[in-house]
């Protein structure tokens, strides 16, 4: 069974500049969750998406959003990109919202200049 | 004040040893408490997850949660050196809440 795809691993951007990640859960699962993991600030959530809805929010600036498609695959974007948006972006798939078994992918590491 | 504190480490052990991990919180909502690994270079990795206090056996593993204290823990028992890594600490209400992490070496 594939586990969770981030694509791509690497990201050089510039300041200024969007991103747009992409996440393919586990088949079979519908809820997709992202993460931003810094060594400052540690895993925060981003927001989750169920059957392509938005369900739930973290303390992001609008600048972060996302979207679920009707295959479960799941994309972020991340606009207007500044220095402090270099992380590496995790997401976690799992069967429905709220399950506790939630599987991360490897991320994708995020470098702005 | 962070919902989830966990002291960063290092920690550094000899193989064999009892490696102790824990954290605490302050979000009375919490109901399910995880502890997962990373690698370098990897994402977070379940290794366990609980549900109420008590403790919960796998292996060489055993985590315990006190909710009346906001107090949970992870034991790693006959460590071994594939056990270094970053063990975080999560808790979930409608998202889970991480740790900061900490970073575990075990020395062969």
């Amino acid at each position: 069974k594939a586990g969770v795809t981030q694509t791509p691993r690497y990201l050089i951007k510039t300041r200024g500049q969007q991103v747009t990640l992409s996440c393919s859960p586990i088949s079979g699962h519908r809820s997709v969750s992202w993460y931003q993991q810094t060594p400052g600030q540690g895993l925060q959530f981003l927001f989750e998406y169920f059957s392509e809805t938005q369900r739930n929010k973290g303390n992001f600036p609008g600048r972060f959003s996302g979207r679920q498609f009707s295959n479960s695959r799941s994309e972020m974007n991340v606009s207007t990109l500044e220095l402090g948006d270099s992380a590496l972006y995790l997401c976690a798939s799992s069967f429905r919202t709220g399950d506790t078994e939630a599987f991360f992918g490897q991320g994708t590491r995020l470098t702005v200049v | 004040q962070k919902e989830v504190e966990q002291d960063p480490g290092p920690l550094s052990v000899p193989e064999g040893a009892i490696v102790s991990l824990n954290c605490t919180y302050s979000n009375s909502a919490f109901q399910y408490f995880m502890w997962y690994r990373q690698y370098s270079r990897k994402g977070p990795e379940l290794l366990m997850y609980t549900y109420s206090s008590g403790n919960k056996e796998d292996g060489r593993f055993t985590a315990q949660v006190d909710k009346s204290s906001k107090y949970i823990s992870l034991f790693i028992r006959d460590s071994q050196p594939s056990d270094s890594a970053t063990y975080l600490c999560a808790m979930s209400d409608y998202k889970l809440s991480f740790g900061a992490g900490t970073t575990v070496t075990v020395r062969a």
